[in-house]
């Protein structure tokens, strides 16, 4: 299994611009994609193929990265967009990573 | 409007058997490869398993492979998941997902609101 790590948690003030960070165990080339689940919800695809935009998701969302090191980028951070942030790679067969849970000051 | 609806969770005793559906609507049901992703409480995200458009290939993680199976009937734009010798480990919240094909790549889109399983005697 290709295994994701992500860091726990992140916490920043709104306005401010916070990057998302996921290493893959094995290069995944840009088959990397990102997710984001606020409390009692399902996920929801933000980002796909490592740097595009899901239609409907707001441009302050952006991702790039390609072979073991991912990133997601929130530019300015909002109130709304208090989360965990997966990623998850389709190299093989589906994994995600931990998650990142982002909490705003 | 893309919905995905699933159903049949609950609670259910150790080493019985739970199957949950998940009906969709809003677009072509059999154009789709389908999967299932399961969370733990307070955990992360587990792929479970996918179905291709006819049911022809069906792809599960090696440690569910023996007691879960995936299944759809197109007709009723439904898709299913049996699960059987359930244990306190098996106890999460399933989502069914659409997945999308870019080239050998797919992600999932579209997900249900998920159903709760709780396995407890």
């Amino acid at each position: 299994d290709t295994v994701l790590t992500q860091s726990p948690a992140l916490a920043v003030s709104p306005g401010e611009r916070v990057t998302i960070s996921c290493r893959a165990s094995e290069s995944v080339s840009t088959l990397m994609h990102w997710y984001q689940q606020k409390p009692g919800q399902q996920p929801k695809l933000l980002i796909y193929l490592a740097s595009n935009l899901e239609s409907g998701v707001p441009a302050r969302f952006s991702g790039s990265g390609s072979g073991t090191d991912f990133t997601l980028t929130i530019d300015p951070v909002e109130a709304d967009d208090t989360a965990t942030y997966y990623c998850q790679q389709s190299w093989n067969d589906p994994t995600f990573g931990g998650g990142t849970k982002l909490e705003l000051k | 409007e893309v919905k995905l609806v699933e159903s049949g969770g609950g609670l259910v005793q150790p080493g019985r058997s739970l199957k949950l559906s998940c009906a969709a609507s809003g677009f072509s049901f059999n154009d789709y490869w389908m999967g299932w992703v399961r969370q733990a409480p307070g955990k992360g995200l587990e792929w479970i398993g996918e179905i291709n458009q006819d049911s022809s290939t069906i792809n599960y993680t090696p440690s569910l492979k023996d007691k879960f199976t995936i299944s759809r009937d197109n007709a009723q734009n439904t898709l299913y998941l049996q699960m059987s010798k359930l244990g306190s480990e098996d106890t999460a919240i399933y989502y069914c997902a659409r997945e999308t094909t870019e080239g050998i790549s797919y992600y999932f889109d579209y997900w249900g609101q998920g159903v709760m399983v709780t396995v407890s005697s």
